[in-house]
């Protein structure tokens, strides 16, 4: 079992949707969470993190579901220039990052 | 630009050749993590540093594969006898361990490829 997994997407979704990921982790000694973006052919970069109480930026809310061992991320109000793929961290103790496979969202016009 | 810099930036190579790829990351950051990703896959670990001391290495770093950072700034990671597999974007990552904003910053990468 992979130590971080994520929904297989793709996600097609018009604007203005609202579209929600699942992540899911192995290891119940993590301690970090975060949303990752990236671009086609460009470096991941931080979307957010995600705080035990759940945390919003915008358009965009992370929750984290320590007992079922699952984060996810909900995307409000969807824009064409949210089309990337979401990769979902986790880290452990020691601050080493695991990676999800990454949920390639397209939103379309 | 994230301030981590990756070279080559695309590299081509014979198989049984040896490569060697450079990351340079951001000055004051203290941790260093090179990741390996394929085409629909998310980065996968491959080791990451503390300084100059190597802390961990993933069972999918063969005996064909080392990393250094000698200086604990920039860090090498080399494939020795190159095979088709280890076709793949070779991704660094650079944060300040210790603080409370972790944000890992990463390189543009260095694809590879093996023919």
């Amino acid at each position: 079992r992979k130590e971080v997994e994520q929904d297989p997407g793709p996600f097609n979704v018009p604007e203005g949707a609202t579209v929600a990921f699942n992540c899911t982790y192995s290891n119940s000694a993590s301690q970090s969470f975060f949303w990752y973006r990236q671009d086609c052919r460009k470096e991941p970069k931080l979307l957010m993190s995600v705080y035990s109480s759940g945390n919003e930026d915008g358009r965009f809310t992370a929750q984290l579901n320590r007992a079922s061992q699952y984060i996810s991320l909900l995307i409000r109000d969807s824009k064409l220039s949210d089309s990337a793929t979401y990769l979902c961290v986790v880290t452990h103790n020691n601050n080493d990052m695991r990676f999800g496979a990454g949920t390639r969202l397209t939103v379309k016009p | 630009d994230t301030g981590v810099s990756q070279n080559p930036r695309h590299k081509i190579t014979k198989r049984g050749q040896n490569v060697t790829f450079r990351c340079d990351p951001i000055s004051e950051h203290n941790r260093l993590y090179w990741y390996r990703q394929t085409l629909g896959q998310g980065p996968e670990f491959l080791t990451y540093f503390q300084n100059e001391a190597q802390l961990e290495k993933s069972r999918l770093l063969s005996d064909r594969f080392s990393a250094e950072r000698p200086k604990g700034s920039f860090s090498t990671l080399e494939i020795q006898r190159t095979e088709q597999g280890d076709s793949a974007m070779y991704l660094c990552a650079s944060i300040l361990y210790g603080t409370v904003n972790t944000e890992a910053f990463f390189g543009q990468g260095t694809r590879l490829t093996v023919v």
